[in-house]
Formats: structure tokens, C-alpha cells, sequence
């Protein structure tokens, strides 16, 4: 059973760098068979897909925040990472990272979120 | 691309059928057969329940089924269950390669 686990800060100030980080477990991200996708949800919102990442370092961004976005992946660490600039406090959301079997349109694992505020 | 539309709150008694409707375009639902809808209990990892419009994953109930027409895609669940409470959303593959998803329907067993 493929398990993930996001991490990182919970509060961040406007205008900085929002990072986190999503730990696997039950699959390596080298098995090439997941593309490693970064889901988040709005307060009272639904969710938004943000990007997805494969361990080849192939990227695919949501266009309305791929100027900001960087999704890289540490295969040593079995680790993907979600770095989003310039944050506002429309960034303020629950963040999920979720596992996309190659081939398929959807996301057959998720991490259990974590919420980032943005807010000096 | 805007999100999907469900709507808010679904209701029902313990035994009976329910649906959730999901709501798009030509762009995403009625384009192509990759509708998937996922069950979120809160504080938990959302669960995926249906994919590509109407299969479901090993171990999820039969009592969960999925369709489409035109460009809105529904989940059916029948049975109600005290267990079903949640939150259901649904995903669509879009035109742009990209991923849309509904903007959420809670369900309550009466």
C-alpha cells in the first residue's frame, strides 16, 4: 500500500517562498510507475491541481501557477517537493500530494494534507 | 478552467440510493471518459472510489457506481451506510492536460 505524508511549514509570510515536501512509502518514486501530483484546497473550496512531477524530472503545471511553481523530486530520499514563490494569502490552503498511476487520469493515493497559512 | 459544479449537500436515510451529479463542459466531463470521483472523510487522505467514469478499484464497494452523459458524470451510492458520511469530489481530465475537480458535495446519513 503506497502511503504519503506532506511536511513543511505551516505559516509562511506573504511574499515568500511556500515549500513542502511529500515523504512515499510502499513504492519508490524510481519505479517510474506514479507521476507524483500536488493538490490543494481553498478554505470552503474545492480542490485545485496544482502539478505533477515523474522521477525522470518530467513537469506538468497548472498554468495558472506555473510562474511560480517548482516540483522537483530526490529519489534518495523517496521524497517529491512543492516549492511555490511570491505567495499571497490566496495561497492559504490544504496541500496534498497524491500518486497518478502512469496511463491513468486519476489519483489512486493521497497524503492526508497540511494546512499552509499565509499571513505576516 | 473552472471547477466542476455538485451540489452542496446530499442527504439520505440508511438503506436508500443517493446521487451526486457532476457538472463540466465539453472541455473536460462530455470530452473524455476519465471521471473520477473520491470519498474524504475529514482530517483523513481522500479515498478514490471511481475511476474512469465508472470502474472501481480493488476493494472499494460495489455499492458505489459511477456514469456519465454529456457532460455530467454521477455517482450513485445505494445502501446508505453510516460509514458513507463524507465528502465526495469529483475529477476530470481536461482538454488542457490538466486535472479539474468538482467543487464538492457532503453527504449526510439521516
Amino acid at each position: 500500500q503506497v502511503q504519503l505524508q506532506e511536511s513543511g511549514p505551516g505559516l509562511v509570510k506573504p511574499s515568500q517562498t511556500l515549500s513542502l515536501t511529500c515523504t512515499v512509502s510502499g513504492a519508490s518514486i524510481s519505479s517510474g510507475i506514479y507521476n507524483w501530483n500536488w493538490i490543494r484546497q481553498h478554505p470552503g473550496k474545492g480542490l485545485e491541481w496544482i502539478g505533477y512531477i515523474h522521477y525522470t524530472g518530467s513537469t506538468y503545471y497548472n498554468p495558472s501557477l506555473k510562474s511560480r511553481l517548482t516540483i522537483s523530486v530526490d529519489t534518495s530520499k523517496n521524497q517529491f517537493s512543492l516549492k511555490l514563490n511570491s505567495v499571497t494569502a490566496a495561497d492559504t490552503a490544504v496541500y496534498y500530494c497524491a500518486a497518478q498511476s502512469l496511463g491513468e487520469f486519476c489519483f489512486d493515493y493521497w497524503g492526508q494534507g497540511t494546512v499552509v497559512t499565509v499571513s505576516s | 478552467q473552472s471547477a466542476l459544479t455538485q451540489p452542496a449537500s446530499v442527504s439520505g436515510s440508511p438503506g436508500q440510493s443517493i446521487t451526486i451529479s457532476c457538472s463540466g463542459t465539453s472541455s473536460d466531463v462530455g470530452g473524455y471518459d476519465y471521471v473520477s470521483w473520491y470519498q474524504h472523510h475529514p482530517g483523513k487522505a481522500p479515498k478514490l472510489m471511481i475511476f474512469d467514469v465508472s470502474n472501481r478499484p480493488s476493494g472499494v464497494s460495489n455499492r458505489f457506481s459511477g456514469s456519465k452523459s454529456g457532460n455530467t458524470a454521477s455517482l450513485t451510492i445505494s445502501g446508505l451506510q453510516a460509514e458513507d458520511e463524507a465528502d465526495y469530489c469529483c475529477s476530470s481530465y481536461t482538454s488542457s492536460s490538466t486535472f479539474v475537480f468538482g467543487t464538492g458535495t457532503k453527504v449526510t446519513v439521516l
